[in-house]
């Protein structure tokens, strides 16, 4: 079985300040590890996505995750916050089963990220 | 590239009247198609995944069901809904078969029931 936690239900830091927003998970295998984001009344876009190969993932908008197996954590992290960030973050797992079928993905509950002018 | 349409974008009904939810991929064939639901203040909630046409597993128990008419349409559908059934629904596509298997999403659709 497979989980994921996000640490924080909300994280507010100011305009130009850096973002870390927790993860950790579980899982019975390697798992593949993804940040999505969520605008109000939106879809979920794909952050960034880690999937064994380098341990520090870049993603898009400036974002980036450091997969640390012995923490179990994927922590995403932005150098310097912008107002366009504020939206919610979720983190997920994925692990392809031995059958090898369609598995769905494990999401965490989220973190609203609020940036403050 | 790939794209993924769903409609309507905002949707209210009274309860005990039937839905239908509509979702289409283009630019790739023979997706795995998903649908969620994400509650006000919840996760997302796997509802229904679709290996191929016809072919559809349900992750929960629910009065809603899912058809895969064709390759790349995804249909949520009830005939009598509650006001339970209210919230925010995805669509999402995936490759077949990969082991990472990132999932991309639709816009959404929001349903209130009254």
């Amino acid at each position: 079985a497979q989980s994921v936690t996000q640490l924080d239900s909300h994280v507010s830091v100011s305009e130009g300040t850096p973002v870390l927003l927790r993860c950790n998970y579980s899982s019975s295998y390697s798992p593949s590890l993804f940040w999505y984001v969520q605008h109000p009344n939106k879809g979920l876009q794909l952050l960034l996505k880690y999937t064994s190969a380098a341990t520090l993932v870049k993603g898009i908008n400036g974002f980036e995750a450091e997969f640390k197996k012995s923490e179990t954590s994927f922590h995403l992290t932005k150098p310097s916050a912008h107002m366009s960030d504020a939206a919610e973050y979720f983190c997920v797992v994925s692990v392809t089963s031995i059958g090898g079928g369609a598995d769905g993905l494990t999401f965490g509950k989220g973190t609203h990220l609020i940036i403050q002018p | 590239s790939q794209t993924i349409h769903q409609w309507p974008a905002t949707l209210v009904q009274p309860v005990g009247s039937p839905l239908s939810l509509e979702c289409t991929v283009e630019g790739t064939s023979n997706p795995n198609l998903y649908w969620y639901r994400q509650a006000a203040g919840r996760g997302l909630q796997l509802l229904f995944y679709s290996v191929g046409i016809g072919q559809i597993s349900s992750e929960v128990p629910q009065n809603l069901s899912a058809s895969r008419p064709q390759d790349r349409q995804f249909i949520l559908s009830s005939k009598k809904l509650l006001l339970s059934d209210s919230g925010f629904y995805l669509c999402a596509w995936s490759v077949q078969a990969g082991r990472a298997d990132t999932q991309y999403f639709g816009p959404g659709t929001r349903l209130t029931v009254l």
